[in-house]
């Protein structure tokens, strides 16, 4: 069981919108920068978003990611094949004294 | 360019120990803060561990306190994570990432490619 919550997959088709929902806490999400990273299959995570919406250089602008209370979002703007990865959350915990992360959303382009 | 290259992984015991190591290059090494982050087969990722640029603080996951212990070399660019009383559910794909100032946060970039660990008699 992760502490923060994620939906276990997500879908959409080419060019759609698509977001994935990320709850926490107020020792986590609620007083710390939300992270979001992107696993493609076989590879390593790669950081897509930091401090809850900032975009690393090379990450593409369809790329977004916004925090409001206790969770997060991150969405995907005209969805391309090649963004059909593991999608994960993450945020340091106060209360854990260490770095949480969401279990995960699988991310189908139909 | 930064890179991180994991060893050290391989099949243990129950109840053994491994050594990982983490080599790391092109930047300023004890800047940084360093974590360890596990997928087992299959799974979501698990943090493990993270220390400071100076390695004067650590952090563990309840799941391998008491177990694991991580530490760094900043004369070698390297950062280490010893595992003893190994479990079966310790078994993991271990990455090593950097992470982007000098304390444990999450915002781990970048990544290395990860060694195996297999825990099984």
């Amino acid at each position: 069981q992760s502490v923060l919550t994620q939906p276990p997959s997500a879908s959409g088709t080419p060019g759609q919108r698509v977001t994935i929902s990320c709850s926490g806490s107020s020792s986590n999400i609620g007083s710390n920068s939300v992270y979001w990273y992107q696993q493609l299959p076989g590879t390593a995570p790669k950081l897509l978003i930091h401090r809850n919406n900032q975009r690393p250089s090379g990450v593409p602008d369809r790329f977004s990611g916004s925090k409001s209370g206790t969770s997060a979002s991150l969405a995907i703007s005209g969805l391309r094949s090649e963004d059909e990865a593991d999608y994960y959350c993450a945020a340091w915990d106060d209360s854990l004294s260490g770095v949480v992360f969401g279990g995960g959303t699988k991310l189908t382009v139909l | 360019e930064v890179e991180l290259l994991e060893s050290g992984g391989g099949l243990e015991q129950p109840g053994g120990s491994l050594r990982l190591s983490c080599a790391a290059s092109g930047f300023s090494f004890s800047s940084y803060a360093m974590s360890w982050v596990r997928q087992a087969p299959g799974k979501g990722l698990e943090w493990v561990s993270g220390i400071s640029g100076s390695g004067g603080s650590t952090y563990y996951a309840d799941s391998v306190k008491g177990r694991f212990t991580i530490s760094r070399d900043n004369s070698k660019n390297t950062l280490y994570l010893q595992m003893n009383s190994l479990r079966a559910e310790d078994t993991a794909v271990y990455f090593c990432a950097k992470e982007g100032w000098n304390y444990v946060g999450g915002m781990f970039d970048p990544w290395g490619q990860g060694t195996l660990v297999t825990v099984s008699s």
